[in-house]
């Protein structure tokens, strides 16, 4: 069974269309989040959805929207995608840390984005 | 807030030598310093973690080493086999947000 899903696992679009990625997770977990991965292979945080609600917010456009229909899921929206879209975007979920803690976030398999 | 370099970005070894990636980070509050592998067309994968209470971790062949007064821990891989080629993330974080280095392409020759 797969952990955490994504889908699509390659989207093509032209500058300036919306697209969605989607994402899901069977693990029970609380918390969910986007990562964007660029050609560099920097890997940095985009958002973070703790039981529906939006607990990491970082200095994303605002054309880029996550919504959270349920904590099993979280789905990212994309508007008037720009050519510096382009990177590779990765779903996660990990259990809530306790006292301040953390624990171990389970990656999905990436979708790669491609704005021509 | 939290800033973390990863040194080197490429790394060569020999089949069945070790491996040391090391990372520093810059804010004195962190208490969560997870090690991930990511290997082609895939996403990161947890290979060892640890906390700021602790000096160090082994695990079989790898290990991690925290110096929290330096602010800096290392990755310590031991008999190196070809699927140990990967590019490896280190990242530290207090609360939820993990914020990650800049990665180490690891290749190990036959």
């Amino acid at each position: 069974d797969t952990a955490v899903s994504q889908t699509p696992k390659y989207l093509v679009t032209q500058m300036g269309n919306d697209k969605s990625i989607k994402c899901e997770q069977n693990l029970g977990h609380d918390t969910m989040y986007w990562y964007k991965q660029d050609s560099k292979k920097f890997l940095k945080i985009m958002f973070s959805y703790n039981n529906k609600e939006l607990i990491i917010n970082e200095t994303v456009p605002n054309r880029f929207s996550p919504k959270s229909p349920d904590k099993a899921h979280l789905n990212l929206h994309i508007n008037s995608l720009e050519l510096g879209d382009s990177a590779v975007y990765f779903c996660a979920s990990s259990l809530p840390g306790l006292a301040g803690g953390h624990n171990e976030q389970f990656f999905g398999p990436g979708t790669r984005l491609t704005v021509l | 807030g939290e800033n973390v370099e990863q040194h080197p970005s490429t790394l060569s070894v020999q089949e069945g030598d070790s491996a040391v990636i090391k990372c520093t980070y810059s804010d004195s509050a962190s208490n969560y310093f997870p090690w991930y592998k990511q290997e082609l067309g895939k996403g990161p994968q947890l290979i060892i973690d640890i906390r700021s209470n602790v000096g160090e971790k082994k695990d079989q062949r790898i290990a991690v080493t925290l110096n929290k007064t330096a602010k800096h821990f290392s990755l310590h891989i031991t008999e190196t086999q070809p699927e140990d080629s990967a590019v490896y993330f280190c990242a530290a974080s207090r609360g939820t947000k993990l914020t990650f280095g800049t990665g180490t392409r690891l290749t190990i020759i036959p």
